[in-house]
């Protein structure tokens, strides 16, 4: 049981280049989210996807897209990437018994 | 929609004083609130969590307190220990829904050996 993962782990882009993040979670929940984390700041939410098939926008989507693949996997991707979207992105998931939020480790994306 | 205040951002406590950190919510329909910890470079982790039909609920040393009428919740550790440093985030959730969680800016908390 590895819980939620994330690929990669670091990643450095140049400005304009494409990029996904990949999240998987082997914890049979059906609510996914993206986080974004900036140095002082808190947890950001970018998109989430309450169950499979659905996607919503959090409070900062400009610049990103997202996919929920199937009920495992909910991509992150960055059309082409600016140097604001240097940060820490975090996956999660949710479950919806005990409504506990579980995190990924986290990618650390900078962009050149 | 919900927003979340947390205060304060930056906490320092000698080892074995206690620490309190606030949090305050703006819906009433709000029902779970957690809080998670953030050691440096690490992934934030669940510590304790409150339903809105409790509270009070304690883990050891540590407590949370929920009063729904003034909308607001509290992290209590006592006997702080070093390893207690961290960044410490509350948040606001409905419960048994897929629906986003509300996190507060964060709190720096530093234990003085």
């Amino acid at each position: 049981n590895a819980g939620v993962t994330q690929t990669p782990k670091f990643q450095v882009l140049k400005t304009g280049q494409s990029m996904t993040l990949q999240c998987a979670q082997d914890m049979n929940h059906n609510s996914m989210y993206w986080y974004r984390q900036d140095p002082g700041m808190g947890l950001r939410l970018i998109y989430y996807s309450a169950s499979e098939g659905t996607t919503d926008k959090g409070e900062v989507p400009n610049g990103y897209n997202v996919s929920r693949l199937n009920k495992r996997e909910f991509s992150l991707r960055l059309e082409s990437a600016a140097p604001s979207q240097t940060s820490v992105y975090f996956c999660a998931s949710r479950d919806l018994l005990g409504n506990t939020q579980y995190f990924g480790p986290g990618t650390r994306l900078t962009v050149l | 929609g919900e927003n979340v205040e947390q205060h304060p951002s930056t906490l320092s406590v000698q080892e074995g004083d206690s620490a309190v950190i606030k949090c305050t919510y703006s819906d009433s329909a709000s029902n779970y609130f957690p809080w998670y910890k953030q050691e440096l470079g690490k992934r934030p982790q669940l510590i304790i969590d409150i339903r809105s039909n409790v509270g009070e609920k304690k883990d050891q040393r540590i407590a949370v307190t929920l009063n729904k009428t003034a909308k607001h919740f509290s992290l209590h550790i006592t006997e702080t220990q070093p390893e207690d440093s961290a960044v410490y985030f509350c948040a606001a959730a409905k419960r048994n829904t897929g629906n986003q969680f509300y996190f507060g800016t964060g709190t720096s908390l530093t234990v003085i050996p």
